[in-house]
């Protein structure tokens, strides 16, 4: 079954810096890849997807991901980070039997 | 629009009783599924179920069981409720298969202490 690894359960930044955050997938055919956002006491919101289409996948919030077959990662950016984006953030991806697994998450910190 | 709506939104359960959770969607989606949230553990799918009348099993389905009653509601049940199984439970429903959309509409959460 296909899965995703997520480096770092917690990140910080500074406002106005670069957001980064890490996620690599095992999959021994194309993979369908997501990323989720939760914001304090709710249910998770649809950032961005990977479906093959396109390599660069830009999402809501100023967010996008990057699909690197090469490196098996689907890492989410935004260039400059805002008080408002501090929330976890989930990584998953759909198996051939259509089961979207996530990975355990990575909180973001953004610092004054 | 409601979405999905789970019932009840907190619960606290003695070891060894039984209660259901409730999960409706009012968007007309085909594929529901039941996840747990622990600290550290990001989402685990529970169950899940591509269309009416099937359901199928997810990474830590042992202790539940569940039951997709129409297009509409999947309920999940604990039998005997045991410790481990204090957890934040989310429903989710998507139009298709997540290699279909991929798009999974949340619900509130459940928030389920067993004592």
């Amino acid at each position: 079954a296909q899965s995703v690894t997520q480096l770092g359960s917690h990140v910080s930044v500074s406002e106005g810096a670069l957001v980064l955050l890490r996620c690599n997938y095992s999959s021994s055919v194309p993979p369908y890849l997501f990323w989720y956002v939760q914001y304090p006491n709710q249910g998770l919101q649809l950032l961005l997807k990977y479906t093959s289409a396109a390599t660069l996948v830009k999402g809501i919030n100023g967010f996008e991901a990057e699909f690197k077959k090469s490196e098996t990662s689907f890492h989410l950016t935004k260039p400059s980070a805002h008080m408002s984006d501090a929330a976890e953030y989930f990584c998953a991806v759909a198996n051939r039997d259509d089961k979207i697994i996530f990975g355990k998450g990575t909180r973001l910190h953004i610092l004054p | 629009n409601a979405g999905v709506t789970q019932t009840p939104k907190f619960q606290v359960l003695k070891t060894g009783q039984s209660m259901t959770l409730q999960c409706a969607q009012d968007m007309n989606h085909n594929s529901m599924y039941w996840y747990r949230q622990d600290p550290g553990m990001g989402l685990r799918l529970i169950y899940y179920s591509a269309s009416e009348g099937t359901t199928d099993k997810g990474e830590v389905p042992n202790g539940y069981n569940v039951s997709r009653l129409n297009k509409r509601e999947f309920s999940l049940r604990l039998e005997s409720a045991a410790p481990s199984q204090t957890s934040v439970y989310f429903c989710a429903s998507s139009p298709q298969g997540g290699r279909s959309t991929g798009e999974l509409f949340f619900g509130e959460g459940s928030r389920l202490t067993v004592l």
